[in-house]
Parts: structure tokens; sequence; C-alpha cells
């Protein structure tokens, strides 16, 4: 099955910088990767997605690259706000299937 | 309002004791979901359904079930609880993806302690 690795773990960033979160992914038949966002005590949502046949993405201050070949896919967060702090979780769906692998997770801090 | 709703959201109870934890989701999606979260290991897909009475099982299936009778819910079962399934449960559901993924909408959660 597929097996998704996410790092950093935790992620202290000062406010008005960037933040890089990166996932690898281990089964090349993986078509759809997602970043979730979970706020203390939420549930987690969607933030922004990418499919197997693009590149990059990018929604406002987020964006998400893919490199197939590598088999990862990056999540960058310009100009960090305190509201960006969270627990944000890549995922990973083989095109087969309808299970969806997710990463351990990364918590991300913002200082003021 | 487009929603996915979890009961119990808090849940105690003792070793052995069935319990069922539902969750209903009102935008006719076909697809449903069931993880456990737990520090340091993310989220684990429990089971999942594509649709009325087709399910399958996820990366940690053992001491649950479920069932999918109605396109709206989808019960999560565990016919004997044991201390290693305490942790945050949710439900989750997304329409068709036409061969990629979708969004998926997350319940509120259920927190499960089996003491």
């Amino acid at each position: 099955g597929e097996n998704v690795e996410q790092h950093p773990s935790t992620l202290s960033v000062q406010e008005g910088d960037s933040a890089v979160i990166k996932c690898t992914y281990s089964d090349s038949a993986s078509n759809y990767f997602p970043w979730y966002k979970q706020e203390l005590g939420k549930r987690p949502q969607l933030i922004i997605d990418i499919r197997s046949n693009v590149g990059e993405k990018k929604d406002q201050r987020i964006a998400v690259t893919l490199n197939k070949t590598a088999k990862h896919f990056s999540l960058h967060i310009t100009e960090t706000q305190p509201e960006d702090s969270a627990v944000y979780f890549c995922a990973a769906k083989d095109s087969g299937d309808y299970k969806l692998s997710f990463g351990a997770g990364t918590t991300v801090t913002v200082r003021a | 309002e487009a929603q996915v709703t979890q009961n119990p959201r808090y849940l105690i109870t003792v070793t052995g004791k069935k319990l069922t934890v539902t969750c209903s989701q009102n935008m006719n999606h076909e697809y449903m979901s069931w993880y456990r979260q737990d520090p340091g290991l993310g989220l684990r897909q429990i089971y999942y359904s594509m649709n009325v009475e087709v399910t399958d099982k996820g990366d940690v299936p053992e001491g649950y079930k479920v069932s999918r009778k109605e396109k709206r819910n989808f019960p999560l079962i565990l016919e004997s609880p044991s201390p290693n399934q305490t942790s945050l449960y949710f439900c989750a559901s997304s329409p068709p993806s036409g061969g990629f993924g979708a969004e998926q909408y997350f319940g509120p959660g259920t927190r499960l302690t089996v003491t």
C-alpha cells in the first residue's frame, strides 16, 4: 500500500517568513495529493490539492509543487501569519482505489 | 447547511462493551470514510465506502465494523472495544472524483476513551 512520509514534524517560523513542508510517497500510481489544515480542537479542512497531471498550483499565499519522478510534493506558505499556526497533513491517493493515505502531520507555529 | 455530523462527540466506555458511532452527511456524497487520529501517527483510514452496500478496508480495520445501508449514513461499530482503540475518530464524505480525488468533508470528531 501507499506510504506517505512528512517532514518536518514541527516547524516554527517568524511571522512574515515562509514555511515549507515536504512529503514523499511510495506508490508511483498515486495521482491526487491534497493538503489539510487542522486547527487546535477542530476538524481537518482542505486548503489546496494537486493532481498528478499538474506540476504546481497556487492559491494566494499557499502553493503546492509536485515532482512525480522523485515522488515528492511540498506545501509552501508565504508571508506567514499567526492564523497559519495549525497542524498540516499531506496525503496521497492511488488512482486505482479509494484509499487516502495521510502523512503524520506537521505542527506549524508562527511567532509574532 | 451542508455538513457531516457525528454522534456522540465524546464517549467513555469500558472494555468489551459494544458501541456505535454514527455518521451522517446531507450532501448526497457517494464516498464516505472513517479515520482515527493518534498523536504522531496522523490520520489513518479504518474503512471506506464507495456507495450503498459497498465497503472496503482501510489501513487499520481490525476491531471495527461498518455498514452502509443508506447513502447518508455510515456508522462505525466497535463490537468489543479495547483500550488501544482509545482515539479521536473522524468521519468524512466526498463527491465522485472522476478518477482523481475530491475534497473530503470531515465531521467534528468523536473522542473515544476505552478503560
